[in-house]
């Protein structure tokens, strides 16, 4: 069965640009969540989708966004991109609200320009 | 707010060597508590986990037991190998069940030397 998968693996963007970063779950889970694993500051909650709605965000500013498509797999928007943007992001999934565990995909490492 | 809290690294130690990583934890409720593992250049793994106060979890050897009574959830290791090599995060969740977002300490960094 294949685990949480992310692409791209890497992205290269420039300041000032938009970048889109997809997540599929497992298939069965409903949950997917988002992390951003900036360099010093570990690992922070950016948002949480279930079966297809915004349940919970982070303390980040609105040009980070995201949804959840009907099959469940999200994508993550970033617009406006600084250089402190640049982190690993991270989506986990689990089967739902009240699962106990959160499977993590590889990441996508995002780099700012 | 809830937070979590765990000691400072980088940790290194010979390899067969006892391994212990402090964590500790505020929360409001009663959360349920991770421990997950990074190895270089990978995502995250979950490593072991508890739901309820004095449950042990473990796993690949490794252990953690729920204290509430000192808010902690400390992992520990009898005898580390190099493959234990990794970065180490202590994490909670307050919702019921530990669906919902995830509260990480900033990470241990463990290197086993032979």
């Amino acid at each position: 069965e294949a685990g949480v998968t992310q692409s791209p693996t890497h992205l290269i963007k420039t300041r000032g640009q938009q970048a889109t970063l997809r997540c599929s779950p497992i298939s069965g889970h409903t949950s997917v969540y988002w992390y951003q694993q900036a360099l010093g500051l570990g690992l922070q909650f950016l948002l949480w989708y279930d079966e297809g709605e915004e349940r919970n965000r982070g303390n980040f500013p609105p040009r980070f966004s995201g949804r959840q498509f009907p099959n469940y797999s999200s994508e993550l928007n970033v617009n406006a991109l600084e250089l402190e943007d640049s982190a690993l992001y991270l989506c986990a999934s689990s089967l739902g609200q009240k699962n106990t565990e959160a499977f993590f995909g590889q990441g996508t490492r995002l780099t700012v320009v | 707010g809830n937070s979590v809290t765990q000691m400072e690294g980088p940790v290194t130690l010979s390899e067969e060597a006892f391994l212990t990583i402090n964590c500790t934890y505020t929360a409001t409720g009663y959360p349920s508590l991770f421990w997950y593992v990074q190895y270089p250049g990978e995502g995250l793994q979950l490593l072991l986990k508890a739901t309820k106060a004095d449950d042990k979890g473990s796993n690949k050897g490794f252990e953690a037991t729920y204290r509430k009574e000192t808010t902690s959830f400390h992992l520990e290791k009898g005898s580390v190998q190099v493959s234990d090599s990794a970065v180490y995060f202590c994490a909670l969740s307050d919702h019921p069940g530990g669906g919902n977002k995830l509260t990480f300490g900033t990470g241990t960094q463990l290197k086993v030397e032979l």
